[in-house]
Formats: structure tokens, C-alpha cells, sequence
């Protein structure tokens, strides 16, 4: 089975620092990891996902099959970056199917 | 991207009654997802619905309580049949995007169940 786990509920930065919100998953074929962002008062949104390699916002994730990882991060944190961040998985290769969630990891950026 | 419109976007309803989601969808989609969020807990998929057909639903959860209805590609109702105080969560529609590698989210459905 198909498992996502964020291990943080809040991570807590000051404005200016360095940002990693760590993501494992466990699935035993190819995944496709992606992270959803939510804002408050809007609704889930993509940030990015692994097989774009792209920097959304400042924010890179880095897919480390050897440690089942998918970190997500930014060198410099900021207030408009608190939001809840979520850790999600696809099963298969190019195809959305079905899409397991963490738990989510609330971020706090203080001024 | 797709645009979703979900409501009602909260309720506070009785136990043993029941409430029927909607979720309009701004272009054609062949898949429809409906989640549940409970407090402080990650999303959970109930079903999933295609046009034409009866959804599929994941373990744990079954027609007589989340009944969905597919009437076109664009438009989906989910309804939580019976409720009571534990079905309290956040309901959120989803549709996959053009690629068929994200998910596009309606702003989701806060049920308060008293």
C-alpha cells in the first residue's frame, strides 16, 4: 500500500531562513510525488511536482528514491510562504490515479 | 487548469439528516474525485466517479452512505446520508488536470454535523 507521511504538524521559520518540510513515502513501484499548498481562505493547489523539476516560488523538492524522500525546500523563507503544505503521491507513470495525502505540515514564517 | 465550484461551502445540519454536495467543474472531465478531511487529519479519498457509470468507492466507505451521482461530464453530487456527529470533516471535490498528472480542487465543503 501506497503511504505518505509528513512527520511535522507545524514547522515554525523566521522570515529570512532557510525552509525544509520533509515528506517520505512508501510505494513499491514509481511513484509520482507532487506538493499541494493551501493558503488561508483558498482552496489546495499544486506547488510542484517531482517530474517537472521545476522552482515554484522559490521552492524546489528533489525526488531521493534511495531514502524515499521528497523534501521540500527554500533557501530564504517568506511571510507569504505560511500556508499548509501537503505531500501527496500518485501511483503510476504519467496517469492520475489515485492520489494519497500526508498529513500535512502547517508552516509559520515569523516576521 | 479546471475551474471548481463547490457548495454549499459549509453547513451545520442535524444528525439522522442528510446533505448533498455539489461540484460544477468548468470544462469536460472524465474523472471526479470526492475526498473527506477529517479534523486535523490528511485527505482521504471516498470515490471515485465517472460519467456513465457507478462510482468506485475505497475501503471504508459505501454507496448507502456517500451516495454520488455522474449526471454529465462537468457536474458531480456527493450526499452524506444519516449524518451524525462524526461525519463532521471538510468535504472537497477534485477533478485531474489535462495531463492526468494533478489535481485541480474545488474550495471544499465544511460540514458540521450538531
Amino acid at each position: 500500500a501506497q503511504r505518505v507521511t509528513q512527520p511535522e504538524k507545524l514547522l515554525s521559520v523566521f522570515k529570512g531562513a532557510p525552509v525544509e518540510l520533509k515528506c517520505n513515502y512508501s510505494y513499491s513501484g514509481s511513484p509520482e510525488l507532487f506538493w499541494y499548498v493551501q493558503y488561508s481562505r483558498q482552496r489546495l493547489q499544486l506547488l510542484l511536482r517531482h517530474i517537472s523539476r521545476e522552482s515554484i516560488k522559490g521552492f524546489t523538492a528533489d525526488l531521493n528514491k534511495g531514502e524515499t524522500s521528497f523534501h521540500l525546500k527554500k533557501p530564504f523563507a517568506q511571510e507569504e510562504d505560511s500556508a499548509m503544505y501537503y505531500c501527496a503521491l500518485s501511483k503510476g507513470s504519467g496517469g492520475y490515479q489515485k492520489v494519497t495525502f500526508g498529513t500535512g505540515t502547517k508552516l509559520q514564517v515569523i516576521p | 487548469s479546471a475551474v471548481i465550484s463547490q457548495k454549499p461551502s459549509r453547513d451545520i445540519c442535524q444528525r439522522g439528516t442528510s446533505l448533498t454536495i455539489q461540484c460544477q467543474v468548468d470544462s469536460q472531465v472524465t474523472m471526479m474525485f470526492w475526498y473527506r478531511q477529517q479534523p486535523g487529519q490528511s485527505l482521504t479519498l471516498i470515490a471515485t466517479a465517472n460519467q456513465g457509470s457507478e462510482a468506485t468507492y475505497e475501503s471504508g466507505f459505501v454507496i448507502d452512505k456517500f451516495p454520488i451521482s455522474r449526471p454529465n461530464l462537468t457536474f458531480s453530487t456527493l450526499t452524506v446520508s444519516n449524518m451524525s456527529p462524526e461525519d463532521s470533516s471538510i468535504y472537497l471535490c477534485s477533478v485531474e488536470g489535462r495531463m492526468n498528472t494533478e489535481a485541480f480542487f474545488g474550495q471544499g465543503t465544511r460540514l458540521t454535523v450538531v
